[in-house]
């Protein structure tokens, strides 16, 4: 199985923040890595796919890159609604692995 | 507006078969160019794949759980299964609905989630 392993687990920040979370993939997946944002009692939603492409409707203060191994979703300019749980995904080759999943709480 | 709706029971005794559908509107299942998959969260925890059925009936399943589960399509109702056996307290989870394009997408579309605990 491909391990995604994701950081930091937990990250408090304030609202303006410019915050960066990182995956990192135990062997190449090119560019077949999504960023899905979660909140409480909700399905996951998708923000990026294809490592760097904006999801319709999703605020372009967030933004993805990387290709290969290592993987950024930043969000520039944090904003209230943005505190919740984020989760990296590779879709290369199965099993689908998702990274364990950062929580951007408030400072 | 695509939709995807889990329904099953919430509660499954230990050692029987957790048995969920998925109802799909907006979109036939058997439309080309898609997987229908399901994925699981148990409480607390992070995501995990468990297995997927494409378009045309092909399946992938997580290794961890390959020999219980089954994913299947239901084409005439428009809807596609998940049946896992053998269910311990492990398997306790929010279990998730999604549809995945085939051309090298992630999941796009998700059901909201239902809850499955596994307790006598």
């Amino acid at each position: 199985d491909i391990q995604m392993t994701q950081s930091p687990s937990s990250l408090p920040a304030s609202v303006g923040d410019r915050v960066t979370i990182t995956c990192r993939a135990s062997q190449d997946i090119r560019d077949d890595l999504g960023w899905y944002q979660q909140k409480p009692g909700t399905a996951p939603k998708r923000l990026i796919y294809t490592a760097s492409t904006l999801q319709n409707g999703v605020p372009s203060r967030f933004s993805g890159s990387g290709f290969g191994t290592e993987f950024t979703l930043t969000i520039s300019g944090l904003q209230p609604e943005d505190f919740a749980v984020y989760y990296c995904l590779q879709h290369n080759t199965f099993p689908l692995t998702f990274g364990q999943g950062t929580k951007v709480d408030i400072k | 507006q695509l939709q995807l709706q889990e329904s099953g029971p919430g509660l499954v005794k230990p050692w029987e078969i957790l048995s969920l559908t998925c109802t799909v509107s907006g979109a036939a299942i058997r439309s080309p160019g898609y997987s229908w998959d399901w994925i699981r969260q148990p409480p607390g925890e992070a995501l995990q794949w468990v297995g997927s059925v494409s378009y045309h009936g092909r399946t992938y399943y997580n290794p961890a759980l390959k020999s219980r589960v089954t994913v299947s399509l239901e084409t005439s109702k428009n809807r596609f299964s998940l049946r896992l056996n053998s269910v311990t307290a492990a398997d306790t989870a929010v279990y998730f609905c999604a549809r995945r394009p085939l051309r090298g997408l992630p999941f796009d579309f998700w059901g909201q989630g239902t809850l499955v605990t596994v307790s006598s």
